[in-house]
């Protein structure tokens, strides 16, 4: 079965560090989605990033940058000089293609709560 | 730009009332989904719609049943709302058919409290 780990659960960091958020997975599959959102203090999940198994090219975008290592089955996330507007709950999630019917189905793991403090 | 939109914010509804949950979307996707998402449980699948008139249980199911007459629209319904089922609901959807690649949007939640 399918599994996303976020072990932190809160972290807290002073604006303008770096900050990296863990992410964690299992899953069975050889073909299977990796995707990072961002749920602000309003409450709206919004869609950072999408990761497919074949690609572990690192993505940088701005002040963020994801790094997939399918040897230690991890999708983790790195903010850089973190600002206030940082502050919110991320979570790492996973589909898996080889599933069938329920490949559309994303396994959340629980989150992490990230604050940045001016 | 996807746009998913939900009836209210935040409800505040009494034990054994029929409560109806509502969420609209405009970018003609196929794939509908309700989630609950409570601290320390992350999100959980309620569950989810392929087609107009179509629906899958996802993992809690149990005290709540959907509707989708049109494509744009799917609501989820607490036939008799209980006190465990105050939570946040989230809905999303995602573009063409069911396919682990497709990216899910989400709307902005609805606090619901069931005194």
């Amino acid at each position: 079965a399918q599994k996303v780990t976020q072990a932190q659960t809160e972290i807290s960091v002073v604006e303008k560090e770096d900050v990296t958020l863990d992410c964690v997975y299992e899953t069975r599959d050889t073909t299977y989605y990796l995707f990072w959102y961002k749920q602000p203090p309003s409450g709206e999940l919004v869609f950072l990033i999408r990761r497919n198994s074949f690609d572990e090219q690192n993505e940088i975008s701005g002040r963020y940058s994801w790094n997939f290592q399918k040897s230690t089955s991890s999708f983790n996330f790195t903010i850089t000089a973190s600002q206030v507007v940082d502050s919110a709950v991320y979570f790492c999630a996973l589909s898996e293609a080889d599933s069938g019917a329920g490949s559309y189905q994303l396994t959340f793991g629980k989150g992490t709560k990230l604050s940045v403090i001016p | 730009d996807v746009k998913v939109t939900q009836s209210s914010r935040y409800l505040v509804k009494r034990t054994g009332e029929k409560v109806f949950l509502e969420c609209v979307q405009d970018m003609d996707h196929e794939n509908m989904f309700w989630y609950r998402q409570d601290p320390g449980l992350g999100l959980r699948l309620i569950y989810f719609s392929y087609d107009v008139k179509m629906k899958e249980k996802g993992d809690i199911p149990e005290g709540y049943s959907v509707s989708r007459e049109k494509k744009e629209r799917f609501s989820l319904i607490l036939e008799s709302a209980s006190t465990n089922q105050t939570s946040m609901y989230l809905c999303a959807s995602s573009p063409l058919g069911l396919a682990a690649q497709e990216t899910q949007y989400f709307g902005p939640g609805t606090r619901l409290l069931v005194l």
